[in-house]
């Protein structure tokens, strides 16, 4: 069975682009998370979504980060304008909505440089 | 605001033994807990979930969960250098469906 999918694996861009990460949740999996890891503070949780419906998007950092989840096959985060302090790995993962919290599942994650 | 701790380490271990990883987390409520996997450049591999209190075995690999102290902890036996890694305690936010992560405490086998 497939993974979590998530493109590009690599980006890197100039600051002031517009940057947009893609990902494809595991098949039946109706609830979808977005992570930014650093060296520096770890794997941050930015916002997740249930049933494509945003839960919390506490942990995105500023107006300049957006994610959409479309359908349930699908969702993007977005960054505009992008600036180096947003070079990171960023992961999505996926795992059933059912009773409580279920095991998530990773991403192969994309490695965003910002120059 | 709920945490979860982990000593970042390195932990070093010889090939063979046991390895002891710990974790502790602040949300008494919480009710669901996880042990991930992260090698060096590639993404968290979900290793162990326990959600009761008491030990669960898979392999070599065994979760044990104290909810009255606060604790998950996960023992590697006969440790590989393939085990060297970092791994990360994952505690369910309790009345969300997000996790709090640990900082991960990194494990290097000794061969």
């Amino acid at each position: 069975d497939a993974g979590v999918i998530q493109s590009p694996r690599h980006e890197v861009t100039e600051m002031g682009q517009e940057v947009t990460l893609r990902c494809k949740p595991i098949s039946g999996h109706n609830s979808l998370f977005w992570y930014r890891q650093t060296m520096m503070r770890g794997l941050e949780l930015l916002i997740y979504f249930n049933n494509n419906v945003p839960i919390d998007d506490s942990g995105m950092p500023e107006d300049r980060f957006s994610a959409k989840m479309p359908n349930a096959s699908f969702s993007t985060l977005k960054i505009q304008p992008s600036e180096p302090r947003d070079s990171a790995v960023y992961f999505c993962a996926s795992s059933l909505l059912w009773g409580g919290n279920q095991p998530q599942h990773f991403g192969d994650g994309t490695r965003l440089s910002i120059l | 605001q709920k945490e979860v701790e982990q000593n970042s380490g390195p932990l070093s271990v010889p090939e063979g033994a046991i390895a002891s990883l710990n974790c502790t987390y602040s949300d008494r409520v919480s009710q669901s807990f996880f042990w991930y996997r992260q090698y060096s450049g590639k993404s968290p591999e979900l290793i162990m979930s326990i959600y009761s209190n008491g030990d669960k075995e898979d392999g070599r690999f065994t979760a044990q969960l104290n909810k009255a102290s606060q604790y998950v902890s996960l023992l590697i036996r006969d440790s590989q250098p393939s085990d060297s890694a970092t791994y990360l305690c994952a505690v369910g936010a309790s009345g969300t469906y997000k996790y709090i992560f640990g900082t991960g405490t990194r494990l290097k086998v000794l061969a």
